[in-house]
């Protein structure tokens, strides 16, 4: 199983990004997947969830303003950050949650400032 | 939404120690509780499932325990790779919650 995260980098406030999360090594379609992040020097913080027939669920912090999508013919999962705040300021991670085992992404940084 | 108040934030320890860590659920979850373990700059690993389950690979020093609400990580001896911060994660409802974290740090 292999999760690579791309599309990171440093935004304005208020503006847009998009992240992809390119999956491998697993029948991606079969599978619920996460994004999860985590600011700089602080804990882990679940954003969105979407599962394997597209149905997905959110945070409150992020509610509105991300989007979380998948393509199954590409292997791929996606976040859409709108309407970004500096306190989206973290490494981003895709991740799979299985019951007995997980995989994580290496991360993405996201830096929002002016 | 469920919240997962973990305790303490920082837990000095000596090698050969045994340590405890904890998360209190504001709600019930079942067993749906997982812990973490992540080192600077790395991804967090799992090291329990289902509140009591030992995930692969992870040495049997490592054990988890529930008592109601309360989630325990016990770590029987202390080792120096075990150095890191600690997190649970509550999966029984969206939005999945983590508990705020445990660095684990040598005295």
């Amino acid at each position: 199983v292999q999760l690579v995260e791309s599309g990171g980098g440093l935004v304005q406030p208020g503006k847009s990004l998009k992240l992809s999360c390119s999956a491998s090594g697993f029948t991606f379609s079969s599978y619920g997947m996460h994004w999860i992040r985590q600011a700089p020097g602080k804990g882990l913080d679940w954003v969105a969830y979407i599962s394997s027939s597209s149905g997905t669920v959110y945070a409150d912090a992020v509610k509105g303003r991300f989007t979380i999508s998948r393509d199954n013919a590409k292997n791929t999962l996606y976040l859409q950050l709108n309407s970004l705040k500096s306190e989206d300021t973290a490494i981003y991670y895709c991740a799979r949650l299985t019951t007995v085992a997980t995989y994580w992404g290496q991360g993405v940084m996201v830096t929002v400032s002016s | 939404d469920i919240q997962m108040t973990q305790s303490p934030s920082s837990l000095p320890a000596s090698l050969g120690d045994r340590v405890t860590i904890t998360c209190r659920a504001s709600q019930d979850i079942g067993n749906y509780l997982r812990w973490f373990q992540q080192k600077p700059g790395k991804s967090p690993r799992l090291m329990i499932y289902g509140a009591t389950n030992l995930a692969a690979g992870v040495p049997s020093r490592f054990s988890g325990s529930r008592s109601g609400s309360d989630y325990s990580l016990t770590i029987s001896s202390l080792e120096s790779e075990d150095m890191a911060d600690y997190y649970c994660l509550q999966s029984k409802e969206s939005p999945f919650t983590f508990g705020a974290g445990t660095k684990l740090e040598l005295k």
